[in-house]
């Protein structure tokens, strides 16, 4: 059972507004990743972090910020939603690189933006 | 680039097998993963493949075949809690070791 949680589950704001999604894992992972994933779309990679004070853009021009202070701790900040951020955004953490390096993923954030 | 594709959607019957393929393009091939992800919930690992050839865990199997960018997933025996989408991934070392993730096959199991 993988040990990667998220909060909140599902959140509700208004245009403009500041949030942050929180990300934490108790399993050491080095890797993190934040996923956006649509309705029946593929997941999209937004962000990424080899470790500490490590932290990578994806594909996916998200107009989002990270940090990773902490090995187990990595929040995604909006400073300013759009309703085109509405979307569903995924937490992952993985194992070293020693062969198969799977992702364990958190339930996931719900955005809707008004 | 990267480029996965999948089915959309497929049915199939409880109690029959059925066959999710999925077809890839990337610079630095380095492993295909499997994910099942039910409906509003996170997805979660069901299979790796590196090298070419079959690899069978209980009720599921997935194959690999990298000379022709083709792997597909078995699913035996079907029960109706395998109706969820199946994400094909590929690990790419071009792409940070990172993994691109398919559109995911929608798959119904009808009683």
């Amino acid at each position: 059972e993988a040990d990667i949680y998220q909060t909140p589950r599902y959140l509700v704001i208004g245009t403009g507004k500041k949030i942050t999604l929180e990300c934490s894992q108790t399993m050491g992972h080095d890797k993190m990743y934040w996923y956006q994933q649509d309705p029946g779309m593929e997941l999209h990679l937004i962000h990424y972090s080899y470790g500490v004070n490590s932290t990578e853009k994806g594909d996916l021009s998200s107009e989002s910020t990270v940090s990773r202070i902490r090995t187990e701790h990595f929040p995604l900040t909006l400073e300013s939603a759009r309703p085109s951020h509405t979307s569903q955004y995924l937490c992952a953490s993985s194992e070293p690189s020693t062969g198969s390096e799977k992702l364990f993923f958190g339930s996931g954030t719900q955005l809707s933006v008004l | 680039g990267q480029n996965i594709d999948q089915p959309t959607e497929m049915t199939a019957t409880e109690g029959a097998i059925v066959q999710i393929n999925c077809t890839y393009q990337t610079s630095g091939f380095n492993g295909l993963f499997w994910y099942q992800q039910h409906a509003g919930e996170a997805p979660t690992f069901l299979s790796y493949n590196v090298l070419d050839g079959l690899e069978e865990k209980g009720r599921f199997s997935s194959f690999l075949s990298r000379s022709k960018g083709y792997s597909y997933l078995l699913l035996k025996e079907l029960q109706m809690k395998d109706s969820a989408s199946y994400l094909c991934a590929v690990r790419d070392q071009i792409y940070g070791q990172n993994f691109v993730f398919g559109p995911g096959t929608r798959l119904s199991v009808l009683p």
